[in-house]
């Protein structure tokens, strides 16, 4: 079984600000993690992944998240925020079971990036 | 490359009706799964398809069921709705359900918003 817990269903920022969006995860088996962006009545993209390479994964638009496997961590981070950043953030954990791989997605984290 | 194409993006239904949702996957993709959101229950799995088979269901009723055809696009069904059943309806494709080199990530739709009154 696998799980993912988003700390912090809220997180706000002033622009150009540091973005830290925390997720820490459960799985049985060494498990594929991603980050996914949702902004308003669409659907979800694809920020970045970590698939056992490099455990610090850069992704689209500046963002990044370091694999701490001590920590069972995947914390997302930006260097400094953009207005345009504001959005809803998924985090999903994603291992074999039944020969597929069905992510599962933590509540969400909505950012909110003030001028 | 088209990315995956919802349709329709919103609908309104009144209780006790059903309701079809149509996904085309990406070319080339074959597995194509589908997401239930909601404000209070967040993302949640209903089901994959690939190859035109059920893959993986998740926990929801008999009222929702699926399908897949031979060109691998899908359609979901809600029968006799239920005010509980207003969401927003994702799909998503993966080029492979199984095998080297997947590793679930999915590529969405814009949804389907389901308004049941």
């Amino acid at each position: 079984a696998q799980s993912v817990t988003q700390l912090g269903s809220h997180v706000s920022v002033s622009e150009g600000a540091l973005v830290l969006l925390r997720c820490n995860y459960s799985s049985s088996v060494p498990p594929y993690l991603f980050w996914y962006v949702q902004y308003p009545n669409q659907g979800l993209q694809l920020l970045l992944k970590y698939t056992s390479a490099a455990t610090l994964v850069k992704g689209i638009n500046g963002f990044e998240a370091e694999f701490k496997k001590s920590e069972t961590s995947f914390h997302l981070t930006k260097p400094s925020a953009h207005m345009s950043d504001a959005a809803e953030y998924f985090c999903a954990v994603s291992a074999p079971s039944g020969g597929s791989y069905i992510p599962t997605f933590g509540r969400g984290t909505s950012l909110i990036v003030h001028p | 490359k088209a990315g995956v194409t919802q349709t329709p993006r919103y609908l309104i239904k009144t209780r006790g009706q059903q309701v079809t949702l149509s996904c085309s996957p990406i070319s080339g993709h074959r597995s194509v799964s589908w997401y239930q959101q909601t404000p209070g229950q967040g993302l949640q799995f209903l089901f994959e398809y690939f190859s035109e088979t059920q893959r993986n269901k998740g926990n929801f009723p008999g009222r929702f069921s699926g399908r897949q055809f031979s060109n691998s696009r899908s359609e979901m069904n809600v029968s006799t709705l239920e005010l509980g059943d207003s969401a927003l309806y994702l799909c998503a494709s993966s080029l492979t359900s199984s095998g080297r080199g997947n590793t679930g990530e999915l590529f969405f739709g814009e949804g389907s918003r389901l308004t049941v009154l």
